[in-house]
């Protein structure tokens, strides 16, 4: 079993659509938890960032993090066709230097 | 880009030659990262390394080396490259907050 599962998409969705992109994780260990947005031929760039439990809004994107559950969430609202990328989400244990990744979510955002 | 060039950026190179990857950053961070990524497997930890000449395997690290002589530079190298090998490499260096950035990557095809 995979650390960190994220479901690859792809994902096609109108103008406009709220947009729902998840993962699951198996290591209770795990504190600090990303989203990357990656477009087509570039790396990967941090979109957000999360620490623990709780929620964060930046603009028209929330990271969600429910512990418990371990599951993690990023909404996009209002998505445009500039949000066309695939996601990939991370998560990072307390201590030491080691980053998990899922395989990406491949999201379109049709005009 | 978060400060870090990654050279070259397309390479095609032969069955059983050698190839070296260039990794430069320029804000001086201690924690520098060798993934390659492949669809369907996402990101995978080639090397990592800690501080000059402190370098540690990752998850798929047979069939490459790395060195690193100089904060700055992170090098990758594939003794006798395989198709197996051919993948797009990513340099990341950690920012602190438990948070990777990447490079561009490198675009490597093995014939």
């Amino acid at each position: 079993q995979k650390e960190v599962e994220q479901d690859p998409g792809p994902l096609s969705v109108p103008e406009g659509a709220i947009v729902s992109l998840n993962c699951t994780y198996s290591n209770s260990a795990f504190q600090y938890f990303m989203w990357y947005r990656q477009y087509s031929r570039k790396g990967p760039e941090l979109l957000m960032y999360t620490y623990s439990s709780g929620n964060k809004e930046d603009g028209r994107f929330t990271a969600q993090v429910d512990k418990s559950s371990k599951y993690i969430s990023l909404f996009i609202r209002d998505s445009q066709p500039s949000d066309s990328a695939t996601y990939l989400c991370a998560m990072s244990p307390n201590t030491g230097n080691q980053f998990y990744f899922g395989t990406g979510t491949s999201l379109t955002v049709i005009p | 880009d978060a400060g870090i060039t990654q050279s070259p950026r397309h390479k095609v190179t032969e069955t059983g030659t050698p190839v070296t990857l260039r990794c430069h950053q320029t804000e001086n961070h201690r924690y520098m990262y060798w993934y390659r990524q492949d669809p369907g497997h996402g990101l995978r930890l080639i090397h990592y390394s800690y501080g000059v000449k402190d370098t540690d395997k990752g998850e798929v690290s047979d069939g490459y080396s790395v060195s690193r002589s100089k904060t700055e530079d992170f090098l990758l190298t594939l003794e006798s490259a395989t198709s197996s090998q051919t993948s797009v490499y990513f340099c990341a260096i950690s920012a602190g907050r438990n948070t990777l950035h990447f490079g561009n990557g490198t675009r490597l095809t093995v014939t």
